[in-house]
């Protein structure tokens, strides 16, 4: 099974609401990943998990909160977003992280809209 | 972190016909990924070369790298309109940066 899957495929949230993304694997890989992308633009990485540690936290705002409950499972949870939140959001795996980068595998992505 | 550069942004491209998509760096690094993006959907890995690497091919894919100039280019040959894309470069420093992307149009 090489598939990332994530879920929803679509959000569509007010400026109060609390939802959370899910994102899974079953592939082994010890790296999570989760990227933000705006339309017409390269994925920005927002976190990285390692070894289910959060290893990297791209400054990313306290309304974006990230978990990973399991070697397989990634969350993103989403509070008080503004407008300019609403983005395609992408999870990635790769088998470790680190300076000698492995390919990291995508999912389909959860198109976000802030209302 | 540095993000790569990428040209064209766009080309557009008769099917048959081969696209060549460059990248460029700043610092040194070890390998080069080169990724594939359909419209709103999520990337695909297409090719990794390795900084003693020159050359890698991969089906109709060509990747070249030039470590001395800091560079690397895809070549898709005999393109055909499922190659129609965004296509990234990736390279790491501390994480995977990104280039801009170049969107690649395939007409029939």
């Amino acid at each position: 099974d090489t598939e990332v899957t994530q879920t929803p495929k679509h959000l569509v949230m007010g400026m109060t609401n609390k939802k959370s993304l899910k994102c899974e694997q079953h592939m082994g890989h010890r790296a999570m990943y989760w990227y933000k992308q705006k339309a017409k633009k390269p994925p920005e990485l927002m976190f990285v998990y390692s070894y289910e540690k959060l290893s990297i936290n791209e400054s990313v705002p306290s309304r974006f909160s990230p978990e990973c409950p399991n070697s397989s499972l990634l969350n993103l949870h989403l509070h008080a977003l503004q407008p300019e939140d609403s983005a395609l959001y992408l999870c990635a795996s790769s088998y470790f992280t680190g300076q000698d980068s492995y390919e990291q595998y995508f999912g389909p992505g959860t198109r976000l809209t802030v209302t | 972190s540095q993000q790569g550069e990428e040209d064209p942004q766009a080309l557009s491209i008769q099917e048959g016909e081969n696209a060549t998509m460059n990248c460029s760096y700043k610092t040194s690094i070890n390998n080069l990924q080169w990724y594939r993006q359909n419209s709103g959907r999520g990337l695909v890995h297409l090719i990794l070369i390795r900084s003693n690497e020159r050359e890698k091919h991969s089906g109709r894919l060509r990747v070249t790298l030039d470590t001395s100039k800091k560079s690397s280019s895809l070549l898709i040959t005999a393109s055909r309109a499922a190659d129609t894309a965004s296509y990234f470069c990736a390279f790491n420093d501390y994480k995977l940066s990104f280039g801009a992307g170049t969107t690649v149009t395939v007409r029939a």
